[in-house]
C-alpha cells in the first residue's frame, strides 16, 4: 500500500469547511484513497473513498487531483462533533481482504 | 453502513489471568473480521485477520499463542488475551469486512491488566 502524508493537527472554526489534506505520490494506478475518523476513545468511523473522480455523501467531499498525488476530505459545515483524528489510508483495490494500514493521521480540532 | 458491537466496553484483571473479547457484527453475516490494538497517543496496529470457519492470520510480532481468536460464527468473533500481562494493557476494536471496500469498526475495548 502507498505511504501517505497528513499534517499532524489542524483547527477550523465551527460552522465553517474543514479541508484535510492528504499527499500520496507514491499511489498506483489501481490503488484507492480511504478516509476514516476516529473521536477519542471509539472506533474509527468510515467516511468516503474514492480512485479518481470526486465523491461526495451525506459525511463529506472527497476531491483527488488530477495526477491522483493528493486529495482532500471536506467537512462542508464543521461542527465540534467532528473533533478527531482523521486518517488518509490508501489500498489496493485488491487488498479489499487485507486490514488496514493506519498512519498517525491528522488530528482536527473544531474551535467554537 | 453496518452496526458492530464489542462486550465488555472495558475490562480490568490481573496480572496471570485471561481475558475474552467479543466482536459481534449485528446486521449481516461477515465471514471476515479483523482485529487491531491501540496503545494511547499511537494509531491503530492490524493484529490479525479472522476468517469464519478457519485459523485466524496474524500479523508479524503478535503472538498467536497469546491472542487466540475464534470466529465460530459468521456474527462473532473473540480474542482472547491469555496469561496477561501490564504490557497488554491496551484498546482492542475489531472490525467487520462488508465488501471488498468497507470496513466497518466497533467502539472497543479498553483493556488494563494490574
Amino acid at each position: 500500500d502507498a505511504k501517505t502524508t497528513q499534517p499532524t493537527s489542524m483547527d477550523c472554526a465551527e460552522g465553517r469547511a474543514a479541508n484535510l489534506p492528504c499527499n500520496h505520490s507514491t499511489i498506483s494506478g489501481n490503488e484507492y484513497v480511504y478516509w476514516y475518523r476516529q473521536i477519542h476513545s471509539q472506533g474509527p468511523q468510515y467516511i468516503i473513498h474514492g480512485l479518481k473522480n470526486n465523491e461526495t455523501n451525506e459525511m463529506a467531499s472527497l476531491i483527488i487531483t488530477e495526477d491522483r498525488k493528493s486529495s482532500t476530505l471536506i467537512l462542508p459545515h464543521a461542527t465540534l462533533r467532528d473533533t478527531a483524528v482523521y486518517y488518509c489510508i490508501v489500498r489496493d483495490s485488491g487488498g479489499g481482504a487485507d486490514g488496514l494500514t493506519f498512519g498517525k493521521g491528522t488530528h482536527l480540532i473544531i474551535q467554537p | 453502513g453496518a452496526v458492530v458491537s464489542q462486550h465488555p466496553s472495558w475490562v480490568i484483571c490481573k496480572s496471570g489471568t485471561s481475558v475474552k473479547i467479543e466482536c459481534r457484527s449485528l446486521d449481516f453475516q461477515a465471514t471476515t473480521m479483523f482485529w487491531y490494538r491501540q496503545f494511547p497517543k499511537q494509531s491503530l496496529m492490524l493484529m490479525a485477520t479472522s476468517n469464519e470457519g478457519s485459523k485466524a492470520t496474524y500479523e508479524q510480532g503478535v503472538e498467536k499463542d497469546k491472542f487466540l481468536i475464534n470466529h465460530a460464527s459468521l456474527t462473532l468473533s473473540t480474542l482472547t488475551v491469555t496469561s496477561a500481562h501490564p504490557e497488554d494493557s491496551s484498546f482492542y476494536i475489531c472490525s467487520v469486512l462488508r465488501t471488498a471496500y468497507e470496513q466497518y469498526f466497533g467502539p472497543g475495548t479498553r483493556l488494563t491488566v494490574t
